[in-house]
């Protein structure tokens, strides 16, 4: 069955410290993995996605993930958080068939202590 | 680039009562489209998804149905809403290559 784990469903961190939030996935095919953020009452906006390739990945807002497909995981990290990074962050997984619809994790909401 | 417009907002509704929530896409064709409810503290349930005119496959069971009439519209339709039908629904768009594009999301109150 595809379905994604974000284990942490809330994380609080310092401004200017590091950050990782945690994905695991499980899909039959290749998998196709996002991560998108959301702010409250908001849709979401996709910070970055992996295809193929390098296996690190940079998105915007100086956010990076890393595919490691022995571990079926693809965590987000940012070296120093900003206070404008509190938000909900949401893992996604998906391909082309079935819709090309994409199986989402219950999400992981960060706060930002000054 | 891909502009989704959702419609209504925001909309409270007495339990009963039917639902229309549209949804239209700009700057792609033949997209494949998607509803998502988001209820609170929860993530994103897949609902519906669309790969062509008139073409619905629903994800679970329910009391909402979904309808495609033209090539970027995508509408989310209920009857008879129940008190479980509120929360925030989301459409999406796929093009045929690239990443999920959301709306801005429709919160849905039943009371």
């Amino acid at each position: 069955a595809q379905s994604v784990t974000q284990p942490d469903i809330h994380i609080t961190v310092s401004e200017g410290a590091s950050l990782e939030l945690r994905c695991n996935y499980s899909y039959g095919a290749t998998p196709y993995l996002f991560w998108y953020v959301q702010s409250p009452g908001q849709g979401l906006q996709l910070l970055l996605k992996y295809f193929s390739g390098d296996t690190l990945v940079q998105g915007i807002k100086g956010f990076e993930a890393e595919f490691k497909r022995s571990q079926s995981s693809f965590n987000l990290r940012k070296p120093s958080v900003h206070w404008s990074d509190a938000a909900e962050y949401f893992c996604a997984v998906g391909g082309y068939n079935q819709g090309g619809k994409l199986i989402f994790g219950q999400g992981t909401e960060l706060s930002v202590k000054p | 680039s891909q502009t989704i417009h959702q419609w209504p907002a925001t909309l409270v509704q007495p339990v009963g009562s039917p639902l229309s929530l549209e949804c239209t896409v700009e700057g792609t064709s033949n997209p494949n489209l998607y509803w998502y409810r988001q209820a609170a503290g929860r993530g994103l349930q897949l609902l519906f998804y669309s790969v062509g005119i008139g073409q619905i496959s629903s994800e679970v069971p329910q009391n909402l149905s979904a309808s495609r009439p033209q090539d970027r519209q995508f509408i989310l339709s209920s009857k008879k809403l129940l008190l479980s039908d509120s929360g925030f629904y989301l459409c999406a768009c796929r093009p045929r290559t690239g990443e999920l594009f959301f709306g801005e999301g429709s919160r849905l109150t039943v009371l």
